[in-house]
C-alpha cells in the first residue's frame, strides 16, 4: 500500500508569490493533518482536518489555508510568501481525528523562498 | 511552546542499547507520550507512544516514571541505521482535535 504522498518534493519561490502543496492520505485515513518544520527545530501543527471539516488550527497568520477534498486528499495554500516560509512541509494522515492514533507522514515538500 | 525537553544530542556504540530521556514535568493526566525519529530530513517516522504504562513493540521500549514528569526510549540493540533526530512529544487537545507539540528533539549517532 501507499503511504501518504506529497507534492511538490521541492520548489522555489520569490518572496509575496503564492504556493499551494498536496498531500494524498493513505487510503481508508480520514484525517489529514499539516506542520512546517523549520530546518533544526521539530515540526509546528498548522491544519487538521477531519472529514473535509477543519479540526484544528495552530498559531499560524491567514496568509495560510488548507482543505480536504471528498477523496480525503488536501491541499495547504500559502499566500504573500515571506522569507520565513521557508522550510519543510509535513503532511500526516490518520484514521481518523480523534483517540490515541498514530500519525503516519509523508517525506514533505521542501518549499525555498527567495 | 514545546512541553518536552530532551538532550540536543547523544552518541552509542552500535549493539549496546540506547537510552534516550525525556522530561515533561508539565504533562497533564489525559496527555500521552508519543516518539518519533526523523532521519536526515525525511518524513518523522512513528516509534511508540504511551500514557501510564510501560510499552513495547517491535522497535523499542517506553518507560514512563509513575509520576509521569519523565520517560526513557530504550532501542536494545542499536544499529548505524538507528542514527537520526529522537523526537519526544506529548500529545495535547484541544478543542476537537488532537495536536503533536514537538521538542527539539536528540541526535543520537549510533557509532560502529
Amino acid at each position: 500500500d501507499a503511504g501518504v504522498t506529497q507534492s511538490p518534493t521541492h520548489l522555489i519561490k520569490t518572496r509575496g508569490q503564492h504556493v499551494t502543496l498536496r498531500c494524498s492520505p493513505i487510503s481508508g485515513h480520514k484525517s489529514v493533518s499539516w506542520y512546517q518544520q523549520v530546518l533544526g527545530q521539530g515540526p509546528q501543527f498548522i491544519f487538521q482536518y477531519y472529514e473535509k471539516e477543519e479540526r484544528g488550527r495552530g498559531n499560524f497568520p491567514d496568509r495560510f489555508s488548507a482543505r480536504q477534498f471528498p477523496n480525503y486528499s488536501s491541499e495547504l495554500n500559502v499566500n504573500a510568501l515571506l522569507l520565513g516560509d521557508s522550510a519543510l512541509y509535513l503532511c500526516a494522515s490518520s484514521f481518523s481525528g480523534l483517540g490515541a492514533n498514530v500519525l503516519t507522514f509523508g517525506a514533505g515538500s521542501r518549499l525555498t523562498v527567495l | 511552546d514545546a512541553k518536552t525537553t530532551q538532550p540536543t544530542s547523544m552518541d552509542c556504540a552500535e549493539g549496546r542499547a540506547a537510552n534516550l530521556p525525556c522530561n515533561h514535568s508539565t504533562i497533564s493526566g489525559n496527555e500521552y507520550v508519543y516518539w518519533y525519529r526523523q532521519i536526515h530530513s525525511q518524513g518523522p517516522q512513528y516509534i511508540i507512544h504511551g500514557l501510564k504504562n510501560n510499552e513495547t513493540n517491535e522497535m523499542a521500549s517506553l518507560i514512563i516514571t509513575e509520576d509521569r514528569k519523565s520517560s526513557t526510549l530504550i532501542l536494545p540493540h542499536a544499529t548505524l541505521r538507528d542514527t537520526a533526530v529522537y523526537y519526544c512529544i506529548v500529545r495535547v487537545q484541544a478543542d476537537s482535535n488532537y495536536q503533536l507539540i514537538w521538542g527539539a528533539g536528540t541526535k543520537l549517532i549510533i557509532k560502529p
